[in-house]
């Protein structure tokens, strides 16, 4: 149980070009889906948090314009690079979370996004 | 502030026991998860302790120490798929996450 479902698990795009990423909980409803992005060597850096059917909560130097994140039920979360730039190449990994808070949460496989 | 020290890589032989060490300091406390990250993946969650002990689950145990701010890892009977990063993570009063960078644990035949 507890199956997220992230895609692509790839991208290679231009520069400039916006890229949409789904994450899916496939077996459960997730109250609060999350977005992390990772640098090789280096840990999980939050960059937002998102309840269904409310805005996005970013966390600090994140640019909520520059990554667009909607979260339209309770199994679907997408988190949209808007005008990609070389910068913007990183492993992004979502997360879904069951309604208690203290329910552990679940990880997609990630998308490595590499900007050309 | 908060924060999470665990350190950066331990070095294991196959079929040994290995302990990771990971401590904490958060607004508040409610629970410290570990999560397993192998290369080129997305974290899976091993465990979660809220309450003072050791929970154990096959060849993986956790332990916390809410007084001390420390929690461990234990594996035993290592593997060389046990090869991969071991990720700390306290949650706050804010029921927040808090990542530590990660134990890249190394297995040697």
């Amino acid at each position: 149980g507890a199956v997220v479902s992230q895609h692509p698990s790839w991208v290679i795009c231009k520069s400039g070009t916006s890229v949409k990423i789904e994450c899916r909980s496939l077996d459960f409803q997730a109250t609060t889906m999350f977005w992390y992005r990772q640098f090789p060597k280096q840990s999980l850096m939050l960059m937002a948090t998102s309840n269904e059917g409310s805005k996005a909560t970013y966390e600090q130097g994140v640019e909520k314009d520059k990554f667009l994140i909607n979260h339209a039920s309770l199994t679907l979360s997408t988190l949209t690079v808007t005008s990609a730039h070389p910068e913007d190449s990183s492993f992004y990994i979502c997360s879904a979370r069951q309604d208690r808070e203290s329910q552990p949460q679940h990880f997609g496989d990630g998308t490595r996004l590499s900007i050309l | 502030g908060q924060n999470i020290d665990q350190p950066t890589e331990m070095t294991a032989t196959e079929g040994a026991i290995v302990q990771i060490n990971c401590t904490y300091q958060t607004s508040g406390f409610n629970g410290l998860f570990w999560y397993q990250q192998h290369a080129g993946e997305a974290p899976t969650f091993l465990s979660y302790n809220v309450l003072d002990g050791l929970e154990e689950k096959g060849r993986f145990s956790s332990f916390l120490s809410r007084s001390k701010g420390y929690s461990y890892l234990l594996l035993k009977e290592l593997q060389m798929k046990d090869s991969a990063s071991y990720l700390c993570a306290a949650m706050d009063s804010n029921y927040q996450l808090i990542w530590g960078a990660g134990t890249k644990l190394i297995i040697k035949p």
